[in-house]
């Protein structure tokens, strides 16, 4: 089945780190984007890409950039990760015909910045 | 900016009792509004969603209305069963800006 893959699964690191996540699609979308989510504050957009040559920021930027490597990939860095920062980040896709709206989540990444 | 709110935070309802979830958005350009369930260490999946020329969908015992002038939507479970036991998200898409604002999540407990 088409599919949503993020990697690592779960990822401990420190302070002041550099980290990536990644993420891959077999859905044949255009449309990638990444999430944070945060006990109590729902899923907050943090980088939206309608192709590979868009980049587009969105609500929580600060502290992350996003590369979009290839119409199936789209990766996620913290430059200098920092405590909060700590949180579970998912990947989606969306499909850019006329059922553009609908989300297709990844499985996730546990993320804990010590 | 664009909101959706979404109450309460969490909800504990007897099982084969209703629950009922509410979200009021900001946006009245706002067209689309689905509901995504998120089970225990899993990814949200979409369960529904209704568009803003409809009032309500149902699809067995899950429903949305839509309230356009009070821009309120609602998710509505009835004879709820332990598998609904999840969190659920409220959305709303803002066809201008073409992205989803989610609301904060509501964590339905269902009871023995």
């Amino acid at each position: 089945d088409a599919d949503v893959t993020q990697t690592p699964r779960n990822r401990i690191t420190k302070t002041g780190k550099r980290i990536m996540l990644e993420c891959s699609q077999t859905k044949g979308h255009d449309r990638m984007y990444w999430y944070r989510q945060d006990p109590g504050l729902g899923l907050r957009l943090i980088y939206y890409s309608f192709d590979v040559k868009d980049i587009n920021k969105g609500e929580i930027s600060d502290g992350y950039s996003v590369s979009r490597q290839a119409q199936a990939k789209f990766s996620l860095s913290l430059e200098s990760a920092i405590p909060n920062q700590t949180a579970l980040y998912f990947c989606a896709t969306s499909d850019p015909g006329t059922e553009r709206e609908k989300l297709f989540f990844g499985s996730g990444t546990q993320l804990s910045v010590l | 900016g664009e909101n959706v709110e979404q109450h309460p935070s969490t909800l504990s309802v007897q099982e084969g009792d209703s629950a009922v979830i509410k979200c009021t958005y900001s946006d009245s350009a706002s067209n689309y509004f689905p509901w995504y369930k998120q089970e225990l260490g899993k990814r949200p999946q979409l369960i529904i969603d209704i568009r803003s020329n409809v009032g309500e969908k149902k699809d067995q015992r899950i429903a949305v209305t839509l309230n356009k002038t009070a821009k309120h939507f609602s998710l509505h479970i009835t004879e709820t069963q332990p598998e609904d036991s999840a969190v659920y998200f409220c959305a709303a898409f803002m066809n201008r800006d073409d992205k989803i604002i989610f609301g904060k999540g509501t964590r339905l407990h269902i009871l023995p």
